[in-house]
């Protein structure tokens, strides 16, 4: 069974501080995908990042960016130089190929606070 | 470019009463539809999810149900509240091939008194 873990329920820094957030997952697939998204105060999730399993390339946009590593099951995700707008619950999320409907298991999130 | 509705934004409704939902997407054919139910600091329970009309899968045994009438609708119902109903329900859809991301919509926030 998939499962993702976000052991980080809530984080609160400094604006310009980076922040890791981390997300492990657990499948048995050998393909699946992997995901971030963002839900601000608004409560609308963003999606943010999608990754298969067969492309382990960091991935930089902007002040995001995400490193997986399979080696540890790991999908996470680092915001550089921290901004208030980037207050909001990030949830990560995996899909395995075979689950039908590319049904997503979603983690419990990581809420992040940066204050000004 | 697609777009996807949710209303009502926001609803209280007394214990025992009835619930209706809905959600549609526009600017994309044969989606994959999905209802989502978060509890207040919460993560995202899956509730129900629909590969095509008239097709829904349960995920988690409850009171409420879920219909799609049209490619592009999903309702979800009840027909008697309980107070554990309470919580912000999201609608989303992803592209029927392969596995792609979820696109959200607004959410409901629901009440039940």
């Amino acid at each position: 069974a998939q499962k993702v873990t976000q052991a980080q329920t809530e984080i609160s820094v400094v604006e310009k501080e980076d922040v890791t957030l981390d997300c492990v997952y657990e499948t048995r697939d050998t393909t699946y995908y992997l995901f971030w998204y963002k839900q601000p105060p608004s409560g609308e999730l963003v999606f943010l990042i999608r990754r298969n399993s067969f492309d382990e390339q960091n991935e930089i946009s902007g002040r995001y960016s995400w490193n997986f590593q399979k080696s540890t099951s790991s999908f996470n995700f680092t915001i550089t130089a921290s901004q208030v707008v980037d207050s909001a619950v990030y949830f990560c999320a995996l899909s395995e190929a075979s689950t039908n409907a590319g049904k997503s298991t979603f983690g419990d999130g990581t809420t992040l606070t940066v204050k000004p | 470019s697609q777009t996807i509705h949710q209303w009502p934004a926001t609803l209280v409704q007394p214990v025992g009463s009835p619930l209706s939902l809905e959600c549609t997407v526009e600017g994309t054919s044969n989606p994959n539809l999905y209802w989502y139910r978060q509890a207040a600091g919460r993560g995202l329970q899956l509730l129900f999810y629909s590969v095509g009309i008239g097709q829904i899968s349960s995920e988690v045994p409850q009171n409420l149900s879920a219909s799609r009438p049209q490619d592009r609708q999903f309702i979800l119902s009840s027909k008697k509240l309980l107070l554990s109903d309470s919580g912000f329900y999201l609608c989303a859809w992803s592209d029927r091939v392969g596995w792609d991301e979820q696109f959200f919509g607004p959410g409901t926030r629901l009440t039940v008194l």
